[in-house]
This record gives C-alpha cells, structure tokens and sequence, in this order.
C-alpha cells in the first residue's frame, strides 16, 4: 500500500525567509503533484512532476523530484502572507488500471507573518 | 476556463437521511473521481470512473454509499442513511489521459461541505 508522508506538518515562516517541505513516499511512482488549498476552499493544481529530476518553479515555490530516494521537495523563497495555506503532495501509481488514483499526504498547514 | 462543478456547495443533514452530491467534469474530461476530505486531512479516494465505468471504488463504504456516471459526463454520489462520522468535505476531480505534459493531472471541483448532525 502507497504511503506517503509530509514533514513538517506545521510551518510558521517569517515574511522574507525560506524554507522546504517534505514529500517522502512508499512505493515506486514516477507522477508527484502538489496542490495548494486555502481554508474552505478546494485545491489548485501547483507543479506536476513526471520524472526522476524533474524541478519546476513559478514565482516563490520551487518543486523537484527525486524518484530514486521517492522524494519531493516544496522550496519555498522569500516568503510572503499570500503564501499562507495548506499545501499538499499526491502520488500517482506506476502504471496499472488505478492510473489516475492519487494518495495524497496529510498536508503542511504554512503560515507567514511579518 | 473549463471548471469541474458540483452541487450544493453546503448540506447539512441528520443522521439516518439520504443525501445526494452532484459533479459535471471539464468537457472532455472521461475520467472522474470523487474523494472524501475529513478536516485536517489529505483527500482519500472513495470512486473513479473511466467514462461510465467503475475502476476503482476499493475505498467507498457500500453498505450505505453509492456511486453512478450513468451516460459518463456527470455523475452522482449518494449517503444513505448518513451517519454522523460521514461529516466532510466530498470533492470531485476529473482528468484526461490525454494532458500531454501534464499527464493525467486531476482538477478538482470546489466541494460538498457535508454536516451531519
């Protein structure tokens, strides 16, 4: 069974200060997403990462992946209030007719204050 | 933009009711998914649907959910009887296998806030 962990699972971040979150998984995946949801709402699609080394960035938020030591990172520059939410890693399955189930992580509540 | 909908957004029911929650995918979209989100949680899978078909609901309690995508566009997902433990967020997700370099990426409808009391 596909586990798949987050840490920290709390984050309280300084305006203008980086940092990392976490994404270990269980089983062999080629397919990470990270989603980002704010309080009530749904989750937004952020960086989807098909392959081992693949890193992507927009704007303040950094992904990569590293599917030989089933990791992801969320890297986090120079943070700002807007960034403030829970983020959330999924992993897709290798194959297999469940191609599309996603397992995701328990989530990373991140707040930023000045 | 193409969004995934659902109805309502809000429910609030008692326990031994039946409940309904409606999804319509992005045009196009022949995968669905409903999952289930308890507060302070990630989302948990309960049914995906390849078009009008069943490919994994492994997760979804049968005894009291069901799911159906009768002509595999919209689809429904019912409660009954509620219980109390089924308090939630229920959200559905639709993806095409044909995203290209954005293989198989879901996107997710804004909810069902269920209450169950």
């Amino acid at each position: 069974e596909l586990k798949v962990e987050q840490n920290p699972l709390f984050l309280s971040m300084q305006e203008g200060k980086n940092y990392t979150i976490y994404c270990n998984y269980s089983t062999t995946s080629d397919r990470l997403y990270w989603y980002r949801q704010d309080p009530g709402k749904s989750l937004e699609s952020l960086f989807v990462l098909l392959s081992n080394g693949a890193v992507k960035q927009e704007g303040r938020l950094m992904a990569s992946l590293d599917t030989k030591a089933r990791l992801s990172t969320l890297h986090i520059t120079a943070a700002v209030h807007d960034l403030s939410a829970t983020y959330f890693c999924a992993v897709g399955p290798a194959g297999g007719t469940s191609y599309g189930k996603l397992t995701f992580g328990q989530g990373t509540i991140l707040t930023v204050h000045p | 933009e193409a969004e995934v909908a659902q109805s309502p957004r809000y429910k609030i029911t008692e326990k031994s009711q039946a409940v309904a929650f409606w999804c319509d995918p992005i045009s196009g979209h022949a995968t669905l998914y409903w999952y289930r989100q308890i507060l302070g949680q990630g989302p948990e899978l309960l049914v995906q649907f390849q078009d009008e078909s069943v490919v994994d609901d492994s997760q979804l309690p049968k005894d009291r959910f069901s799911a159906e995508r009768l002509k595999g566009v919209d689809s429904t997902l019912k409660i009954q009887p509620a219980e109390l433990g089924d308090s939630a967020m229920y959200l559905c997700a639709s993806s095409s296998p044909l995203a290209g370099p954005s293989y198989n990426e879901q996107f997710f409808g804004p909810g069902t806030r269920l209450t169950v009391l």
